[in-house]
């Protein structure tokens, strides 16, 4: 079936340091994308979104590219701080009722 | 967060017991969802609802049940025929761009 899922569970990441986050999509057809932060015990928080007409979309500090060739995703944090670590999701948008496909996650640590 | 609300933060419950998770919302959003998140894993979508009086099965509805009488509110009931209830539950809502936004949630967890 369609699916979203991550390449990585688990990446640590020096203080200071960039942080790649990496998705794969299965749905050619999927024209939107989010990036979801959790922190523990919290629900998710949205970070940045991405529609397939888009390569590359910037935020604060955040950076997400949609390669549509391969059906991939990546969500780029500059300058990693200890506040980042988290759990990242990307989610892909499945129909026209807003129904989202999660991916299981990355555990984002950042070390000093 | 932003106007959201969910509560309670912590729910406990009986083996055959129903509960109701309640979630709230002050964005004026038409629609709002349901997810169960399991430790280490993704969140997987329960029901959801685009307008008031209607509402959809997602992909893990069995052993639940919702109503949407109000824009506002969207109540989620765990009921007895949920095998496995034990999970963190969050209620999210859509904007018309189709971004979501979640809730603090609630974790259940059957004694």
């Amino acid at each position: 079936g369609e699916s979203v899922g991550l390449h990585l569970p688990t990446l640590s990441v020096q203080e200071g340091d960039n942080s790649i986050i990496n998705c794969a999509y299965s749905n050619s057809a999927s024209d939107y994308f989010i990036w979801y932060k959790q922190e523990s015990g919290k629900g998710p928080q949205f970070i940045i979104d991405i529609r397939s007409n888009m390569d590359k979309r910037q935020g604060q500090r955040v950076t997400v590219l949609l390669n549509k060739t391969v059906k991939h995703l990546s969500l780029q944090i500059a300058a990693t701080q200890p506040g980042d670590s988290a759990v990242y999701f990307c989610a892909e948008l499945t129909d026209s009722w807003g129904k989202l496909q999660f991916g299981a996650g990355t555990q984002v640590v950042v070390t000093p | 967060d932003g106007g959201i609300t969910q509560s309670p933060k912590y729910l406990f419950r009986k083996e055959g017991q129903n509960v109701t998770l309640s979630c709230e919302q002050n964005l004026n959003h038409d629609a709002m969802y349901w997810y169960r998140q399991d430790p280490g894993q993704g969140l997987r979508l329960i029901y959801y609802s685009q307008i008031v009086n209607d509402f959809q099965k997602g992909d893990i509805a069995e052993g639940y049940s919702v109503s949407r009488e109000k824009k506002e509110s969207f109540p989620l009931t765990v009921t007895s025929a949920q095998k496995n209830p034990t999970a963190f539950y969050l209620c999210a809502t859509r904007t018309s761009g189709n971004e979501q936004f979640f809730g603090p949630g609630t974790r259940l967890t059957v004694l």
